[in-house]
């Protein structure tokens, strides 16, 4: 089965909100965690990633929160936009130190204006 | 040059038919990969070449035939493919250890 995946496979909020996406993993040997947007009829897009070491990154409006006791992994947009608005997944480094990432679920945010 | 471009946007082809999609970077990255990508689900990898070599074949089965040209292409030469092939494909590249930048894909529809 997947190694990676996401609690809930939509998430709707209002613009200016702050959202939260969560994923579990299973794998405690994965040691990078990246998170990808992809909105409709484009690619995935990497917006933010995270190495085992450390428990929080953060960019610009995103952060991201690694629990490596309860292998949880979680992205938060402060301040949603609608051009927020896309799926998000995920996504864990393959065993052995590859930077191949293996894909979630994941969770559709819709963002209403 | 942060692209990486896929040709064609879309595609629909028969059964019996043989196409290729093609995938452009020219942002010097030795990684290229494929990816397959079904409705609402998350992209599975097919296949990785590094160095314009094959190093990872996800046991795809042989109607799909990936070929690297030279370090800025991909191709994806695809025959006899069944309906259920029909699906988003995926171009990636990397520096090896960095992030990867995906293409917008191909869309194709096996009939």
């Amino acid at each position: 089965g997947e190694s990676v995946g996401l609690h809930l496979p939509t998430l709707s909020v209002q613009e200016g909100d702050n959202s939260i996406i969560n994923c579990a993993y299973s794998n405690s040997a994965s040691d990078y965690f990246i998170w990808y947007k992809q909105e409709s009829g484009k690619g995935p897009q990497f917006i933010i990633d995270i190495r085992s070491n450390m428990d929080k990154r953060q960019g610009q409006r995103v952060t991201v929160l690694l629990n490596k006791t309860v292998k949880h992994l979680s992205l938060q947009i402060a301040a949603t936009q609608p051009g927020d608005s896309a799926v998000y997944f995920c996504a864990e480094n393959r065993a052995g130190g590859s930077y191949i990432p293996t894909f979630g679920r994941g969770t559709s945010l819709i963002v209403h204006p | 040059d942060t692209e990486v471009t896929q040709t064609p946007k879309h595609l629909v082809m028969g059964m019996t038919n043989k196409k290729s999609l093609k995938c452009e970077q020219h942002m010097g990255h030795r990684a290229m990969y494929w990816y397959k990508q079904k409705a609402k689900k998350p992209p599975e990898l097919m296949f990785v070449y590094s160095y314009e070599k094959l190093s990872i074949n996800e046991s795809v089965p042989s109607r799909f035939s990936p070929e690297c040209p030279n370090s800025s292409l991909l191709n994806l030469h695809l025959h006899a493919l069944q309906p259920e092939d029909s699906a988003l494909y995926l171009c990636a590249s990397s520096q090896e250890t960095n992030e990867q930048f995906f293409g917008p894909g191909t869309r194709l529809t096996v009939l």
